[in-house]
């Protein structure tokens, strides 16, 4: 099944520590999203991707850099990890019926729960 | 810009009776409009979606919503609640044409007593 993989699923890091959460698509879309989630926040958007070699902020950029080298590939970086950055981290695509001009939002991947001691 | 408000953080119903979320946006131009359900420790899960096609949307497990431009609302109903709708809820919406980037509301968790 076409589909978003997240790995790893959990992770504790040291505060000062960096770090790489991983996230593939097989669905061929351009789209790829980066996510946190926080009690009461709901979904708070990080980076974003609309294509290979086009990165962009979204709404929390700071403390997080990403690459998109390919299609298939999205990884999101943090460089110096701070208790503050302690969440669970989506990644996100538009699914094969989103392609085009329709949009019908996304795929998500199981998620990556960080927590920063 | 869009912004997305859901009106109660917290929604306890008894077992068999009616589930309304509510979701109000902003929106410059009409949107699409999203609901997902995250159970617990899991991703999230497209509940139905409304993309302009008809104002009464249907999605799984029995749940619709209705979008009012007028109101500009889409609540999510569900005429009986089931155990197994205890979850997390989020709407979502993102403006048309190529822009694919999603804001989500902050959630609203549905507890069911039996």
């Amino acid at each position: 099944n076409a589909g978003v993989t997240q790995t790893p699923k959990f992770q504790v890091l040291k505060t000062g520590q960096s770090m790489t959460l991983q996230c593939a698509q097989d669905m061929n879309h351009e789209y790829m999203s980066w996510y946190r989630q926080d009690p009461g926040m709901g979904l708070r958007l990080i980076h974003y991707s609309v294509g290979a070699g086009i990165t962009d902020q979204g709404e929390v950029p700071n403390g997080y850099n990403v690459s998109r080298s390919t299609t298939e590939d999205f990884p999101l970086r943090l460089l110096s990890a701070a208790p503050s950055q302690t969440s669970v981290y989506f990644c996100a695509s538009p699914p094969p019926e989103g392609q085009g001009t329709a949009f019908y939002g996304y795929t998500f991947g199981s998620g990556t729960r960080l927590t920063v001691v | 810009a869009q912004s997305v408000t859901q009106l109660g953080s917290h929604v306890s119903v008894s077992e068999g009776a009616l589930v309304l979320l509510r979701c109000n946006y902003s929106s410059s131009v009409p949107p699409y409009l999203f609901w997902y359900v995250q159970y617990p420790n899991q991703g999230l899960q497209l509940l139905l979606k409304y993309t302009s096609a008809a104002t009464l949307v249907k999605g799984i497990n029995g749940f619709e919503a209705e979008f009012k431009k007028s109101e500009t609302s889409f609540h999510l109903t569900k005429p009986s609640a089931h155990m197994s709708d205890a979850a997390e809820y989020f709407c979502a919406v993102s403006r048309r044409s190529n822009d694919y980037k999603l804001s989500f509301g902050a959630g609203t968790t549905v507890t069911v007593r039996a």
